[in-house]
């Protein structure tokens, strides 16, 4: 069974860092894309960063780039999401979804999602 | 990269069709036939229910169907059930050189 966890998230100050992490189980790890999307309160989804399958490809949307990092230790089937300089509007639940590359895969983009973590930026 | 542009609300009684539409650029929706839909209810995870503008994952009811015309894509579902009410939320593909994925902004369906 795939399982994504997601953990890291809290309060925080404006300005502040967090470091999200996503445990990822039922399948093999480093054959994937991975992403992070996140949810403001009430709001819609919105796709934040991802990565390839050995980490040499990283595109983030524009309101993070220069801000956040993403990252991933397929030894420890892991992926991270790195935030620092961190604002209000950056106040959201964040998802960890099993990504791909639509050219090449069979299942579509975001077949699996975490159950998510909340990150509150606010003083 | 702007978000696709989506009904706020759609509503349906049940046993009935509705369609969700997501207008996007000839550099999004328009320009690749990678269009997933997702149903997400409150406080839980999105579910993937349509890839590659017609595609359904195993075990999503074939009364879930997507199509696309241009710059338009769509997801329909017939023989509406109390459990269909949720949000709704599409997404393209974008390029692989700048932000990949783009989401639409939502649309929440209620059945009356």
């Amino acid at each position: 069974e795939v399982q994504l966890v997601e953990s890291g998230g809290g309060l925080v100050q404006p300005g502040g860092s967090l470091r999200l992490s996503c445990a990822a189980s039922g399948f093999t790890f480093s054959s994937y894309w991975m992403s992070w999307v996140r949810q403001a309160p009430g709001k819609g989804l919105e796709w934040v960063a991802n990565i390839k399958q050995d980490g040499s490809e990283k595109y983030y949307v524009d309101s993070v780039k220069g801000r956040f990092t993403i990252s991933r230790d397929n030894a420890k089937n892991s992926l991270y999401l790195q935030m620092n300089s961190l604002r209000a509007e950056d106040t959201a639940v964040y998802y960890c979804a099993r990504d791909c590359d639509p050219r090449q895969c069979q299942t579509g983009p975001f077949d699996y999602w975490g159950q998510g973590t909340l990150v509150t930026v606010s003083s | 990269q702007s978000a696709l542009t989506q009904p706020r609300s759609v509503s349906g009684s049940p046993g009935q069709s509705v369609t969700i539409s997501c207008t996007g650029t000839s550099s999004d929706v328009g320009g690749y036939n990678y269009v997933s839909w997702y149903q997400q209810h409150p406080g839980k995870a999105p579910k993937l229910m349509i890839y590659d503008v017609s595609k359904r994952p195993s075990g999503v009811p074939d009364r879930f169907s997507g199509s696309k015309s241009g710059n338009t894509a769509s997801l329909t579902i017939s023989g509406l059930q109390a459990e269909d009410e949720a949000d709704y939320y599409c997404c393209s593909y974008a390029g692989s050189y700048h932000s990949p994925w783009v989401f639409g902004g939502g649309t929440k369906l209620t059945v009356l």
